[in-house]
């Protein structure tokens, strides 16, 4: 059983270019969860979505960034004219189907702006 | 909201020795609490977790216990190994599916 999957794992770009971010869930697991991770802090939360809907997005940015979760394929997470502070590591978690806590993760995106 | 603190930021020991880690969360609400170990360039790893309606839970050399009333939890490690050695990050949550707040993590080094 694959584990929480996202690519690519380093991502380099420019300031006003696009990011984006692709995360496939563990299999039987339908709620996909965004952290967003700065050099020596903890774990952000930004985003938590289900198939085809965002259920809080209370920690996103209001500009710039944006996600989703298509009936098909995986989540992407969006951010649109990056700037250097965009840069850390960007992880995706997954929970069960059924009402669960477990949230695993996927092992990042590390994105630097230059 | 949530707000979880964890100290200290930095914990260093002597292989075979144990380490203790404790967390504070500030909801009395939240129910849930796992622990999370990331190693150096890796995504977080689930390694324990404890519910409300538990003081303690054991898994093999890993443990954490829960104090409701004082709203802290602590992660136990014993007869460390130079492998323990990662970044540790507690974290707290409300209700299932909603999400994780985490505290900002301590470096645990295992020295040979």
């Amino acid at each position: 059983n694959a584990g929480v999957m996202q690519n690519p794992r380093h991502l380099v770009r420019r300031r006003g270019q696009e990011a984006r971010l692709r995360c496939s869930p563990m299999k039987g697991h339908s709620h996909v969860y965004w952290y967003r991770q700065l050099p020596e802090e903890g774990l952000k939360f930004m985003v938590y979505l289900q198939k085809e809907n965002i259920i809080d997005e209370s920690g996103m940015p209001k500009e710039r960034f944006s996600a989703e979760f298509p009936k098909e394929g995986p989540s992407i997470l969006r951010i649109q004219q990056v700037v250097r502070g965009d840069s850390a590591a960007y992880f995706c978690a997954s929970s069960p189907t059924l009402a669960g806590n477990e949230q695993f993760f996927g092992p990042g995106t590390r994105l630097t702006v230059l | 909201g949530e707000n979880v603190e964890q100290h200290p930021s930095t914990l260093s020991v002597q292989e075979g020795d144990s380490a203790v880690i404790k967390c504070t969360y500030s909801d009395s609400a939240s129910n849930y609490f796992p622990w999370y170990k990331q190693e150096l360039g890796k995504g977080p790893q689930l390694i324990i977790d404890i519910r409300s309606n538990v003081g303690e839970k054991k898994d093999q050399r890993i443990a954490v216990t829960l104090n409701k009333t004082a709203k802290h939890f602590s992660l136990h490690i014993t007869e460390t190994q130079p492998e323990d050695s990662a970044v540790y990050f507690c974290a707290a949550i409300r209700q299932a599916n909603s999400k994780l707040t985490f505290g900002k993590g301590i470096t645990l080094s295992v020295r040979p």
